[in-house]
């Protein structure tokens, strides 16, 4: 089956500026994920949707960061500005059962200058 | 914030040895997983061990889980040099989240 599609794969911004990641979870997977990893650290939840409804956004930073999933299918998150401290690898994952076993895409490695 | 923590940080065994890495959490928890994560990849997932299992086996892997002392340990055995990478705990206590990680070199 094929897996977590993410893109772009890698992104460099300057501080203040805006950014988007594309997600396309595994099909027929109801529940899907952001996380942001920074270097050395583990993966941070940002958002949780099941289907296109926000289960869990506790830690998303809503100021600056948003994300939607048109359809219960893709997902977008976007940060508008961005800081120095955004860098990090911004991973999205799938799931068939709420919280369990869940398949990461590759991620988008952001580096904000 | 992270749940649970990995212990040691970083772990360098020579290859056939067997590999031992400990997760502590803090809340009470439905079920503890393990994901490996291979350098510029992202996570897999290596096994799931619900709270009322004690014990866990999948190929040379071996979970146990202590619920008393809200902790983990993941057992590798005969290890291989593609067994290098980082491995985190993650705890499903209403929301999953991950360990700070252990990072697994092996030697060839």
């Amino acid at each position: 089956e094929a897996g977590v599609a993410q893109s772009p794969r890698y992104k460099i911004i300057e501080k203040r500026q805006s950014v988007a990641f594309w997600c396309n979870p595994i099909s027929g997977h109801a529940t899907l994920y952001w996380y942001q990893q920074i270097l050395g650290q583990g993966p941070k939840l940002l958002i949780q949707f099941q289907n296109n409804g926000v289960v869990d956004d506790s830690q998303l930073p809503k100021d600056r960061f948003s994300a939607e999933r048109l359809k219960g299918v893709d997902s977008t998150l976007k940060i508008q500005p961005a800081k120095l401290e955004d860098s990090a690898v911004y991973l999205c994952a799938s799931s068939l059962v709420e919280m369990t076993h869940l398949f990461f895409g590759s991620g988008t490695q952001l580096s904000v200058l | 914030s992270q749940q649970g923590e990995e212990d040691p940080q970083a772990l360098s065994i020579q290859e056939g040895e067997n590999a031992t890495m400990n997760c502590s959490y803090k809340t009470s928890i439905n079920n503890l997983q393990w994901y490996r994560q291979n350098s510029g990849r992202g996570l897999v997932h290596l096994i799931l061990i619900r709270s009322n299992e004690r014990e866990k086996h999948s190929g040379r892997l071996r979970v146990t889980l202590d619920t008393s002392k809200k902790s983990s340990s993941l057992l590798i055995t005969a290890s291989r040099a593609a067994d290098t990478a980082s491995y985190f705990c993650a705890t499903d206590g209403g929301k999953l989240t991950f360990g700070t990680g252990t990072r697994l070199t092996i030697i060839p």
